[in-house]
């Protein structure tokens, strides 16, 4: 399975900042995901994004708010814009080998204060 | 609505015990079903998966029993050990849009020494 890293592991923002998460993988794949998990709770998936194409965004999230940037097979990019302490949660990529399988990254523990 | 509805939401087994965590699901046009295990700071990881061609599928102590005519699966954990202490989620996706993944809610087991 694809080896998955995320930077930064955590940090601390102040409201009303943005913070960039990058997620690396080890191989070249075609479909990456980016979701957000507070904590105790389950996934909620924030975006697709397919190199190439524009990423598709779920219901409730929008690219000003979650832009994310795909430059090539191996890396993607979310920013969390105009932070608020609603946005204090786990950021997690994940990435889709074929046969529908996802890998997730180890995962972005970000605090808003 | 919860597409895939995961059930108990808490688990305490004795060690040697049997964890039996179950997943229902609405949409006939799901055909994989993944179990992800996530252990606290980490991100979920793959446990174990299966399509609707096979009603039952055993990885080591690991097994997904599936009945399709009741839109059910489950997991099964033989002789559960401490170590396998972590909450599960059960997911399940269909062809196109994306193949995202539709998670349940989580199971946090716990398992006694």
């Amino acid at each position: 399975s694809a080896v998955i890293s995320q930077k930064p592991s955590r940090d601390i923002c102040q409201r009303g900042t943005s913070l960039t998460i990058q997620c690396q993988v080890d191989s070249q794949v075609t479909m990456m995901f980016w979701y957000r998990q507070q904590p105790g709770q389950s996934l909620t998936l924030i975006a697709t994004a397919n190199q190439g194409s524009e990423a598709t965004y779920e219901s409730g999230f929008v690219i000003d708010k979650f832009p994310i940037s795909r430059p090539n097979l191996t890396f993607s990019t979310l920013t969390v814009s105009n932070m608020s302490p609603e946005d204090s949660s786990i950021y997690l990529c994940s990435v889709d080998e074929g046969a529908d399988t996802q890998y997730f990254g180890p995962g972005t523990r970000l605090t808003v204060l | 609505q919860q597409q895939v509805k995961q059930s108990p939401q808490s688990l305490i087994v004795q060690k040697g015990g049997i964890s039996i965590i179950n997943c229902a699901y609405e949409n006939t046009a799901f055909d994989y079903f993944p179990w992800y295990q996530q252990f606290p700071g980490k991100g979920p990881a793959l446990l174990i998966a299966i399509r609707p061609d096979v009603s039952e599928k055993k990885e080591g102590r690991f097994t997904i029993s599936f009945n399709k005519s009741a839109k059910q699966f489950s997991l099964h954990i033989m002789d559960s050990q401490p170590g396998d202490s972590a909450t599960y989620f059960c997911a399940a996706s269909r062809p196109g849009n994306n193949r995202k993944l539709i998670w349940g809610l989580g199971t946090s087991l716990a398992v006694n020494p």
